[in-house]
């Protein structure tokens, strides 16, 4: 079954950082793209950052600078490392996969809370 | 940035109605739009592609129509289960991939 599961998110003063853990099965990671889109609660849909499959990144610029997406092959697992972060970063955050024709996103893990607050 | 405009905000239907909701891009994206459902407290689902191409297991009372800036998702007969969020995104230009702010079908 392909699965997607993510983890990691929690309370996170601002200015601090938290990294988010997406694990992956049923399918290779580093054959396909993967991506981030996170949700401000009450809110729509987000955008975050696409990963490719040789490594590269491309980040939304509300994140650019401060989000480093990757991931780990050997675990099939992928990272959202984010620092620096602002109250506006509060959301639930979404794993998923990008379609192998197109940069829509067909499979999505349940998601991880992120709440940025003092 | 391509802008992403759903219409109504909010619509109300009865069950086996027909539900009619709008997308509109501020420029063309061709056919490169996706419809997505989403419920409380649960993750998106992919519903539709290429603007009118139904993703696997999706029901055939969902279909999509459109191409450039107008794009159009129907569900034929609303069943219970398809009270929920929905949401087009485009994936022609980009970055940013966007999304549309959504529209709530629900119970009239």
């Amino acid at each position: 079954e392909v699965q997607l599961v993510e983890s990691g998110g929690g309370l996170i003063q601002p200015g601090g950082s938290l990294r988010l853990s997406c694990a992956a099965s049923g399918f290779s990671v580093s054959y396909n793209f993967m991506t981030w889109v996170r949700q401000a609660p009450g809110k729509g849909l987000e955008w975050v950052s696409v990963l490719y499959t040789g490594g590269g990144a491309k980040y939304a610029d509300s994140v650019k600078g401060r989000f480093t997406f990757s991931r780990d092959s050997s675990e099939s697992t992928l990272y959202l490392q984010m620092d620096s972060l602002r109250s506006e970063d509060t959301a639930v955050y979404y794993c998923a996969r990008v379609a192998w024709d197109g940069y829509y996103f067909d499979v999505w893990g349940q998601g991880t809370l992120v709440t940025v607050s003092s | 940035e391509t802008v992403m405009a759903q219409s109504p905000a909010t619509l109300s239907v009865s069950p086996g109605e027909r539900a009619t909701l709008s997308c509109r891009a501020s420029q063309s994206v061709s056919s490169k739009l996706a419809w997505y459902q989403q419920k409380p407290g649960q993750a998106p689902r992919l519903l539709i592609y290429g603007a009118s191409t139904r993703a696997t297991g999706v029901p055939v009372r969902f279909s999509g129509s459109g191409s450039g800036t107008e794009f159009t998702l129907t569900i034929s007969s609303l069943q219970p289960e398809d009270f929920a969020v929905y949401y087009c995104q485009q994936y022609n230009d980009w970055p940013p991939l966007t999304f549309g702010g959504g529209t709530m079908v629900e119970i009239k």
